[in-house]
């Protein structure tokens, strides 16, 4: 079955830093380009960054640019998300997701919340 | 900046009624990388449809997606009680690199 598991999320003080994690399980983790994607509380969905599946290309969108970096270890089949400098418009859960060729995000995991708070 | 704009932002519909929902980009996109997700309460995202028509793994028929350029279509062909959540439109794109959502249609029991 494939799967992705989330975690790492919590509590953090603004401009406070967490690194969240997404270990995968049931495909070839390393062929993938992974994403990141958020909701904040009662919000839609907001694409955060990705990374190529030999982590030699990544992107991010324009609200967390400079200030978050995303990785991924292959041989322990597990992505990363390293939040810094937060803010309180940060806040929200933050998914993973396989992608594709064709765009396609498949599947997703549960989620894990970040809350930016003082 | 590609937006996709979706409506209506809530359809109040009963079991077994038809949904039409809609998803607008502002700029002509390729449907080969247009999908459809669907999210209930506290739940992730799923997808339903990808390439604009293709439906996902496991996904029943009565789920249905068209369109070309601007303007795509999920249609619902009879609602059951679990198809009551909130569906995305979305795009990928190679410039900027990334993903755009749509905001998102809520489709409730009326």
């Amino acid at each position: 079955e494939v799967q992705l598991v989330e975690s790492g999320g919590g509590l953090v003080q603004p401009g406070g830093s967490l690194r969240l994690s997404c270990t995968a399980s049931g495909f070839m983790f390393s062929t993938n380009w992974m994403h990141w994607v958020r909701q904040a509380p009662g919000k839609g969905l907001v694409w955060v960054s990705r990374i190529s599946g030999d982590g030699t290309s990544t992107d991010y969108g324009d609200p967390v640019k400079g200030r978050f970096t995303i990785s991924r270890d292959n041989a322990r089949n597990t992505l990363y998300l390293l939040m810094s400098s937060l803010r309180a418009e940060d806040t929200a859960v933050y998914y993973c997701t396989r992608g594709s060729l064709t765009g396609l995000s498949d599947p997703w995991g549960q989620g894990t919340l970040v809350t930016v708070s003082s | 900046e590609l937006v996709l704009t979706q409506s209506p932002g809530t359809l109040s519909l009963s079991p077994g009624e038809r949904a039409t929902l809609s998803c607008r980009a502002s700029q002509s996109v390729s449907s080969y990388y247009l999908a459809w997700y669907q999210q209930k309460p506290g739940q992730a995202p799923r997808l339903l449809i990808y390439g604009a028509s293709s439906r996902a793994t496991g996904i029943p028929d009565r789920f249905s997606g068209s369109g070309s350029g601007t303007d795509f279509t999920l249609t619902i062909s009879r609602l059951e009680r679990e198809d009551f959540a909130v569906y995305y439109c979305q795009q990928y794109r190679s410039s900027p690199p990334g993903l755009t959502f749509g905001g998102g249609t809520k489709v409730e029991i009326k």
